[in-house]
Order: structure tokens, then C-alpha cells, then sequence
């Protein structure tokens, strides 16, 4: 089966703007979760989402949000970009109790 | 909050000899413990776990130790091998199967 993918790898935006992430799941996984890594607060998690429901939520602002479609790709939205929003995105799946993580998405805001 | 921490950043062991990671935790609702390996520019990997009613678990060159009255854990690599130059996260799993929680993780170097 084919890992977990997720696109762009890389992207700069600068502040203000917003951008979207996308994730596809290894098929036949409906759990996506998502998460920030930075160097100062670690990995840190987002949210989950498994069949198109969002299941739980970190701490993290309203500016960040999710969704998951049907084939159960997901997508995260930040919007009103900090450079605080700085970090590698990471997202992954389940099917069960371990989870499967994608090479990242490297977000830099300027 | 770090519910899950990794005091070393860094760790440098040489090849053969034995690398010991430590990590504490302060979540008692933890229900499992895992390990997860990460080169650059990928995604972490899974590597060894153990459930929270267990005190060891060894899977190859690798072996989990938990001391729950400490909520303390350890990975034991014996022996170490370049290839195991890798930043290692320390996790924590409660009743919620798709939230982790990560320490910050601990580069180690093994070096020939």
C-alpha cells in the first residue's frame, strides 16, 4: 500500500495570507490527525477527523481548521497567516491504534 | 503543558555500545507508551511500544522499560548502529486513539 502523502512539501507565504494543506491517508484508513511541529513547542497536535467528523481539537486558535472529504482525504486551513505559523505540518492515519505519519508539510511565513 | 518529557536534546553513543533514552510523563491516564524514530525530511516512524500494565518490552535490538510509580520510561538500543542516528520521540496515548502526545525528542549520533 502507499504510505501517506501529503502536498505541497514546501510553501512560503507571507503574513496575512492563508493557505491549505492537503493529506491522503494510506486507503482504507478513515482517521486523519494532524499536527505542528516547531523547534520551540515540540509536536503538538491539531485535530482529528475520522469520517468526515471532526473528533477532537488541541489548543490551538480558530484561525486553524480542518476538514475530511469523503474518500477520507483531509485538508487544514490557517488562515490570517502569523510567522509564528511557521513549522512542519504533519498529518496521519489509522486504522486501529497505530498511526501512520506523511513526510510533512514545511510552511514558512514571511 | 508538556505532558510528555525528554530532558536530553541530544545523545552520542558509539557503535555497539548500548543507548539508553529516557523520558518522564505526567499524564497517569496514559494508557500506552511509544517510540517513534524520525530521519530529516520525513514523517516519524513507529518503533516499539508498551501498554501502561506492562514494565518491559523488547522487540529486537530494542527494549521499552516503564517504571509507573516514577512515570518514567526508557529505550534501550543494544547495539547501537549508525543507522539508528535519528531524532526519537517519546509518546504518550490515553483513552483518545488519534491524539498523541509528544515529548520535544532526543537526537542521538551513534558514530563508528
Amino acid at each position: 500500500k502507499a504510505g501517506v502523502t501529503q502536498t505541497p512539501r514546501y510553501l512560503i507565504k507571507t503574513r496575512g495570507q492563508q493557505v491549505t494543506l492537503s493529506c491522503s491517508p494510506i486507503s482504507g484508513h478513515r482517521s486523519v490527525s494532524w499536527y505542528q511541529q516547531t523547534p520551540g513547542q515540540g509536536l503538538q497536535f491539531l485535530f482529528e477527523y475520522f469520517s468526515e467528523t471532526q473528533r477532537n481539537k488541541g489548543n490551538f486558535p480558530g484561525r486553524f481548521s480542518g476538514r475530511q472529504f469523503s474518500n477520507s482525504r483531509s485538508e487544514m486551513n490557517v488562515s490570517t497567516l502569523e510567522l509564528g505559523d511557521s513549522a512542519l505540518y504533519l498529518c496521519a492515519s489509522r486504522d486501529g491504534y497505530e498511526q501512520y505519519f506523511g513526510p510533512g508539510t514545511r510552511l514558512t511565513v514571511t | 503543558d508538556q505532558q510528555v518529557k525528554q530532558n536530553s536534546p541530544s545523545l552520542s553513543v558509539q557503535e555497539g555500545r548500548i543507548s539508553i533514552l529516557n523520558c518522564d510523563y505526567t499524564n497517569s491516564m496514559f494508557d500506552y507508551f511509544l517510540w517513534y524514530k524520525k530521519y530529516p525530511a520525513e514523517g516519524p516512524t513507529f518503533l516499539i511500544s508498551i501498554s501502561s500494565i506492562k514494565d518491559k518490552n523488547e522487540d529486537g535490538r530494542f527494549t521499552v522499560f516503564l517504571n509507573k510509580s516514577a512515570k518514567h520510561l526508557s529505550l534501550h538500543i543494544v547495539p547501537s548502529q549508525p543507522g539508528d542516528s535519528a531524532v526519537y520521540f517519546c509518546v504518550g496515548r490515553g483513552s483518545t486513539l488519534g491524539r498523541l502526545y509528544f515529548g520535544r525528542g532526543t537526537q542521538l549520533t551513534v558514530w563508528p
